[in-house]
């Protein structure tokens, strides 16, 4: 099953806006990240923030966040065309459950930049 | 650096058949982790292969398995094909030294069961 959710499901905004997600999560975690998927591709990594950071910058990319509240956002600023694609959220807890790697995925937020 | 590379890119299956998806990880990387994609239950995590073993599994039924080679390559299974199958298979490597980097994927198999 999906760690949590993400809002909005869908985002249509003009090229040069900004763009915020929203993801929530259910359990602890070592990690939380987020990934960008175009038309039902692979997933690119885009940006990890481990459990004790708050914010984290990234170029064009801020994460924030806030275990108390098991959510993060992601910010992408000064939208592009490029950027149209799906943006998912994906917590990591690899360590707690006993070792390995395992990302659990958010529902994803289906984002549209329009020139 | 070549990414990880994952064959075949489309297959098209009858129910009932079997198929066998390869992955091939970034060199280096022991840790090759397998997702299914869907429409309707969005991505969810098969299992996860590091050094031939595997460390954990998703809520799959037994007729999804796979494997791992000693060259960290990995392979997928799944047997009596049934419609629900149809989906995309994402495959991912991930190196190792703690949990503060993120994962590679390849580019997929488009599994479509008829």
């Amino acid at each position: 099953s999906q760690q949590g959710e993400e809002d909005p499901q869908a985002l249509s905004i003009q090229e040069g806006e900004n763009a915020t997600m929203n993801c929530s999560y259910k359990t602890s975690i070592n990690n939380l990240q987020w990934y960008r998927q175009n038309s039902g591709r692979g997933l690119v990594h885009l940006i990890l923030i481990r459990s004790n950071e708050r914010e984290k910058h990234s170029g064009r990319l801020r994460v924030t966040l806030d275990t108390s509240k098991k959510s993060s956002s992601l910010l992408i600023t000064a939208s592009r065309a490029a950027d149209t694609a799906s943006y998912f959220c994906a917590t990591d807890g690899g360590g707690i459950t006993g070792g390995g790697n395992k990302l659990t995925f958010g529902t994803g937020t289906q984002l549209k930049v329009e020139l | 650096k070549a990414g990880v590379t994952q064959t075949p890119r489309y297959l098209i299956k009858t129910r009932g058949q079997q198929v066998t998806l390869s992955c091939s990880p970034i060199s280096g990387h022991r840790s090759v982790s397998w997702y299914q994609q869907t429409p309707g239950q969005g991505l969810q995590f098969l299992f996860e292969y590091f050094s031939e073993t595997q460390r954990n599994k998703g809520n799959f039924p037994g007729r999804f398995s796979g494997r791992q080679f000693s060259n960290s390559r990995s392979e997928m299974n799944v047997s009596t094909l049934e419609l629900g199958d149809s989906a995309l298979y994402l495959c991912a490597s991930k190196g190792s030294g703690g949990g503060g980097y993120g994962y590679t994927f390849g580019s997929g198999t488009r599994l479509t069961v008829v």
